[in-house]
């Protein structure tokens, strides 16, 4: 079937450094895609967003790339801190009538 | 930011019990949603409402229902909860952006547990 998913479940970093978080997705009608950020105990928190217009778009010491050619997304996170430690979701607008579909999910973990 | 507010944050309960998870937004948002969680893992879609007296059942087969009876409330019930209901549940509502998409904002969630 459809699904949105990532390559790696975890992820640990050093502060300071960048991460890279990825995401396969299949659905090739999908034309928005969003990455959330969910800190233990809390619900899903947006980061950034793209449309399928576009390859890169930058936020805040984010920067989300979308590669259509191989169905691939990726989060880039510059300069990691300990208050990113989170799991990060993608997510495409490919399920019916255009909601959302959740990949499972990578924990990045911060080392000081 | 959002404004989307569950109760109870956490409930837990007797098999067989009636339960009403809550979730209201203050920010008008048309669409609303229920997701139901496990641990660490991804989002499964229960139910979605386009507005007033619309309910919509999402990806995952669910034994819960809801009720849109209010743009800014989004109750859902169980009649006779099951261990199986054990999970998470979060409430979001969206905001249809011209040109973009369904941005989604979540509550904080319901944490239930069935005994």
């Amino acid at each position: 079937g459809e699904s949105v998913g990532l390559h790696l479940p975890t992820l640990s970093v050093q502060e300071g450094d960048n991460s890279i978080i990825n995401c396969a997705y299949s659905n090739s009608a999908s034309d928005y895609f969003i990455w959330y950020k969910q800190e233990s105990g809390k619900g899903p928190q947006f980061i950034i967003d793209i449309r399928s217009n576009m390859d890169k778009r930058q936020g805040q010491r984010v920067t989300v790339l979308l590669n259509k050619t191989v169905k691939h997304l990726s989060l880039q996170i510059a300069a990691t801190q300990p208050g990113d430690s989170a799991v990060y979701f993608c997510a495409e607008n490919g399920g019916s009538q255009g909601n959302l579909i959740f990949g499972k999910g990578t924990k990045l973990s911060v080392k000081p | 930011e959002a404004d989307i507010y569950q109760t109870p944050r956490y409930l837990v309960i007797g098999t067989g019990k009636k339960i009403t998870l809550e979730c209201s937004q203050t920010m008008g948002h048309d669409k609303m949603y229920w997701y139901q969680q496990d641990p660490g893992m991804e989002l499964h879609l229960i139910h979605y409402s386009y507005g007033v007296n619309s309910t919509e059942k999402g990806d995952l087969s669910s034994e819960s229902t809801v009720s849109r009876i209010r743009t800014e409330h989004f109750p859902l019930t169980l009649e006779s909860a099951r261990p199986s209901h054990t999970s998470q549940y979060l409430c979001a509502s969206s905001l249809r952006i011209e040109g973009q998409g369904e941005k989604l904002f979540f509550g904080s969630g319901t944490q239930l547990s069935v005994l």
